[in-house]
């Protein structure tokens, strides 16, 4: 079974410029997360979705970021304008949720983004 | 948003050496995650313990939940170079959402 897909994988920008990322999620996980990880830092959450829904983005800075989950699959991370401060690495992940308890997420190899 | 901390920060041994890891928080968590993080690739679930005082074994990996659900430690027995990579700790808020600790990175030299 194939894990999560990220592309692309390694991204380098100028300031102000826009990118954005793509994430396909396991077959048949209907929550998907995306994080960002800064270097030495565990991953933060961005924006959690159940389905088509996005049920958490209380930690996304949505004057510049944006995210979408259309049909309730395959998932983009827009940054637009990108600043230096947004290089990190942006993973993404799914899950089955089946209790809050016992959810194991499954993360994808990320996306390492330099803005320059 | 609940903090965890993890210590050390950082680690280097020789292979067959013992070692243990520690994520601490002020906070309750209805369970705890530790996942392992290899260079270029995302975090893998290694464990999650649910009830205080829990203890599970991974092969010569030993985790345990405190007692009062507020904090946990990963005891690795006679490491080996395989086991060098980035440990995270991961409790789980009420809502299903994941609070990650920095990490501490274990280096096993042969």
């Amino acid at each position: 079974e194939a894990g999560v897909v990220q592309s692309p994988r390694y991204k380098i920008i100028e300031k102000k410029q826009p990118v954005a990322f793509w994430c396909n999620p396991i077959s048949g996980h209907n929550t998907l997360y995306w994080y960002r990880q800064n270097l030495g830092q565990g991953p933060e959450l961005l924006i959690r979705y159940e389905n088509e829904e996005a049920v958490d983005d209380s930690q996304l800075p949505k004057d510049r970021f944006s995210a979408e989950r259309l049909k309730g699959v395959d998932s983009t991370l827009k940054i637009q304008p990108a600043e230096l401060g947004d290089s990190a690495v942006y993973l993404c992940a799914s899950s089955l949720l089946v209790s809050f308890a016992d959810n194991e997420q499954f993360f994808g190899p990320g996306t390492r983004l330099t803005v320059l | 948003t609940q903090l965890l901390e993890q210590s050390p920060q950082f680690l280097s041994i020789q292979e067959g050496e013992n070692l243990t890891v520690y994520c601490n928080s002020s906070s309750v968590f209805s369970s705890l995650q530790w996942y392992r993080q290899e260079p270029g690739e995302g975090p893998v679930l290694l464990v999650t313990v649910v009830t205080g005082g829990e203890v599970k074994k991974l092969k010569r990996l030993t985790f345990q939940f405190g007692d009062a659900r507020k904090d946990s430690s990963l005891h690795i027995t006679a490491a080996q170079p395989g086991d060098t990579g980035l440990y995270l700790c991961a409790g789980a808020e009420y809502g299903n959402k994941l609070v990650f600790g920095a990490g501490t990175i274990l280096r096993v030299k042969s």
